[in-house]
């Protein structure tokens, strides 16, 4: 089975700014959930979609949000971009009967 | 103080050596822990998962649990150049929400 896939894997953006990620489940799996990674805060979780709704949501602002399609696919936005949103975001995906999240090669976001 | 407490290293350790990674959390709704392997701009992979106390092996990898102390470890044993990475725990309530540890770097010294 090919594993979660994330485009792009690379974006520079300036402040003000928006951005879409996207992210590809492993095939089968229905629950996607994002994660936040910088040196000063570690890993920190976003949100998680399952079946198209949100079921979880993170300590972030509403700047951050996402949405998953019908093909389980998902996408963040980061609207009004920040310095201090530059960092690794990675995609997990789970399958519906199992509580094991196998994460995407991220995609780095370097906000200008 | 944060729910998932774990040293940032680095350990160096020679090839050949046990390595002793731990982690220390705080919520007792924690049920489920997990070790990941994060290597150099890639994003993090499954190593063990258990949401019991006791051990867990898998291969050179052992998990331990620890509830009653709030405590986990992961060791390797016969620990290669290859294993230097950052190793992260977490864990969660409900399988869904994942609460990472800081993440520990390994340097494996041929």
């Amino acid at each position: 089975k090919a594993g979660v896939t994330q485009t792009p894997r690379y974006l520079i953006k300036t402040r003000g700014q928006q951005v879409t990620l996207s992210c590809s489940p492993i095939s089968g799996h229905r629950s996607v959930s994002w994660y936040q990674q910088t040196p000063g805060q570690g890993l920190q979780f976003l949100f998680e979609y399952f079946s198209e709704t949100q079921r979880n949501k993170g300590n972030f602002p509403g700047r951050f949000s996402g949405r998953q399609f019908s093909n389980s696919r998902s996408e963040m936005n980061v609207s009004t971009l920040e310095l201090g949103d530059s960092a690794l975001y990675l995609c997990a995906s789970r399958s519906g009967g199992s509580d094991t999240q196998y994460f995407g090669p991220g995609t780095r976001l370097t906000v200008l | 103080q944060k729910e998932v407490e774990q040293d940032p290293g680095p350990l160096s350790v020679p090839e050949g050596a046990i390595v002793s990674l731990n982690c220390t959390y705080s919520n007792s709704a924690f049920q489920y822990f997990m070790w990941y392997r994060q290597y150099s701009r890639k994003g993090p992979e499954l190593l063990m998962y258990t949401y019991s106390s006791g051990n867990k092996e898998d291969g050179r990898f052992t998990a331990q649990v620890d509830k009653s102390s709030k405590y986990i470890s992961l060791f390797i044993r016969d620990s290669q150049p290859s294993d230097s990475a950052t190793y992260l725990c977490a864990m969660s309530g409900d399988g869904n929400k994942l609460v990472f540890g800081a993440g520990t770097i390994l340097r494996v010294k041929s």
